[in-house]
């Protein structure tokens, strides 16, 4: 158990609609990252918050938000899904930029 | 840019025999590199990283990697495979240009270990 929580763990949604996949950090890790995991893109990253700031941006779309809240868990926000965003999506949460992301069991989202 | 790329997707070895998954990448400053594991249905767990120091760096599960950085790389490494190491290996670098919080990760090198 790395002590990151995804919830939740499975989503079977329409297209058009809008999810909200929510993710508890490792007690006392600031920083908190967004994957995601298709088969043929690999591991790709979508956003970083550290204590409640945006940091880095990767290659998310316009279609998704996320955000940090006072009490570190985060939430990513997926709207007008399509077929394309069906996807395994991984939370990571770390102390800092040296320190290694210990991993949530991640979201299995289904776009149908 | 930064970037890492694992060039092999698979590599396959018999149990009891040395593996290496091979990475190389690509920063503009010092790198912070690490290895990650995952296994079916699972998330990724971290196994080793090399952040400064002795360019020899030992990890979980019997893992180690070799940090060159005239060759750009870490390869990750371990003297005898268990059929039970079989799974993706993810290669990883921080980008230090965004300030260290983007991790960019290689596309992943399936490892079978034949009984």
């Amino acid at each position: 158990d790395s002590g990151v929580t995804q919830t939740p763990k499975h989503l079977i949604t329409a297209t058009g609609q809008r999810v909200t996949l929510r993710c508890s950090p490792r007690s006392g890790d600031l920083s908190v990252y967004w994957y995601q995991q298709s088969l043929d893109q690999g591991l790709q990253f979508l956003i970083q918050y550290y204590n409640g700031e945006e940091r880095a941006k990767g290659n998310i779309l316009e279609r998704f938000s996320a955000q940090q809240f006072p009490d570190l868990h985060s939430e990513l926000n997926l709207s007008s899904l399509e077929l394309g965003d069906s996807a395994l999506y991984f939370c990571a949460s770390s102390v800092g930029v040296q320190s290694e992301a210990f991993f949530g069991q991640g979201t299995r989202l289904t776009v149908v | 840019a930064q970037s890492v790329a694992q060039p092999e997707d698979q590599v396959n070895v018999a149990e009891g025999n040395p593996l290496t998954v091979k990475c190389t990448y690509s920063v503009s400053g010092n790198p912070y590199l690490f290895w990650y594991v995952q296994y079916p249905n699972r998330g990724l767990q971290f196994l080793l990283k090399y952040i400064t120091g002795d360019n020899l760096v030992k990890g979980s599960y019997g893992f180690e990697a070799e940090f060159n950085k005239s060759q750009t790389s870490f390869h990750l490494k371990k003297p005898s495979a268990l059929v039970s190491d079989s799974a993706l290996y993810f290669c990883a670098v921080r980008d230090m240009e965004t300030g260290g919080f983007k991790t960019i990760f290689g596309a992943g090198t399936r490892l079978f270990v034949k009984a």
